[in-house]
């Protein structure tokens, strides 16, 4: 079946260091979401992605849908404290939401 | 709006007993789906109903059932309770198609003993 892996599955950064996250998926997807879920709560929407090559910003987090449609990125500029939590992506494909296995990111000040 | 509700929020249970857990999605959306997460496994996709059927099922045994009621409130019971699973469940609701964003509720912390 559809899977869609995450490497790292856990990053510890100094505050300001950069972090990226990747997302690869075993098939074709028609597009992808990403969620963050901080320490003790749960996952939060926070991106999707369609196109093939689309690139979206959100302050100092970008996202990468691959032109194959196949992978995904989640780049942090500069990390701050209140970035950590697990970083999720979420795969459509063959009418699933399929999500990835997770990065844990720590962030030490 | 209000946001997913998910009860109870806490349950300690003994092996052999069985459990039932309620989700209450966001008002308008017709899909809910259930997850299974535990340290270190990410989350694990148990099952997900729309309009009271069931549309798809991942790979858990069958102590794992679950319900959708017409007014999308749904159910999920665990039967003959293992350590094992020991986890937080969460639901997440939406829309009813498979690209929408999913909102998910605060979980229930399922402690078996």
């Amino acid at each position: 079946g559809q899977q869609v892996m995450q490497i790292p599955q856990y990053q510890h950064v100094q505050e300001g260091e950069d972090f990226t996250t990747y997302c690869n998926s075993s098939t074709t997807l028609s597009n992808i979401q990403w969620y963050k879920q901080r320490p003790g709560g749960h996952p939060v929407f926070l991106i999707q992605l369609v196109k093939s090559g689309e690139v979206k910003k959100q302050k100092r987090l970008t996202f990468q849908f691959g032109e194959a449609k196949k992978n995904s990125s989640l780049h942090i500029t500069a990390t701050q404290t209140t970035d950590v939590g697990t970083y999720f992506c979420a795969g459509t494909g063959f009418q699933k939401l399929v999500f990835g296995t997770g990065t844990r990111l720590l962030v030490s000040p | 709006k209000a946001g997913v509700t998910q009860t109870p929020r806490y349950l300690i249970k003994t092996r052999g007993q069985q459990v039932t857990l309620s989700c209450s999605p966001i008002s308008g959306h017709r899909s809910v789906s259930w997850y299974q997460q535990t340290p270190g496994q990410g989350l694990q996709f148990l099952f997900e109903y729309f309009s009271e059927t069931q549309r798809n099922k991942g790979n858990f045994p069958g102590r794992f059932s679950g319900r959708q009621f017409s007014n999308s409130r749904s159910e999920m019971n665990v039967s003959t309770l293992e350590l094992g699973d020991s986890a937080l469940y969460l639901c997440a609701s939406s829309f009813g198609r498979v690209t929408d964003t999913q909102y998910f509720g605060p979980g229930t912390r399922l402690t078996v003993l």
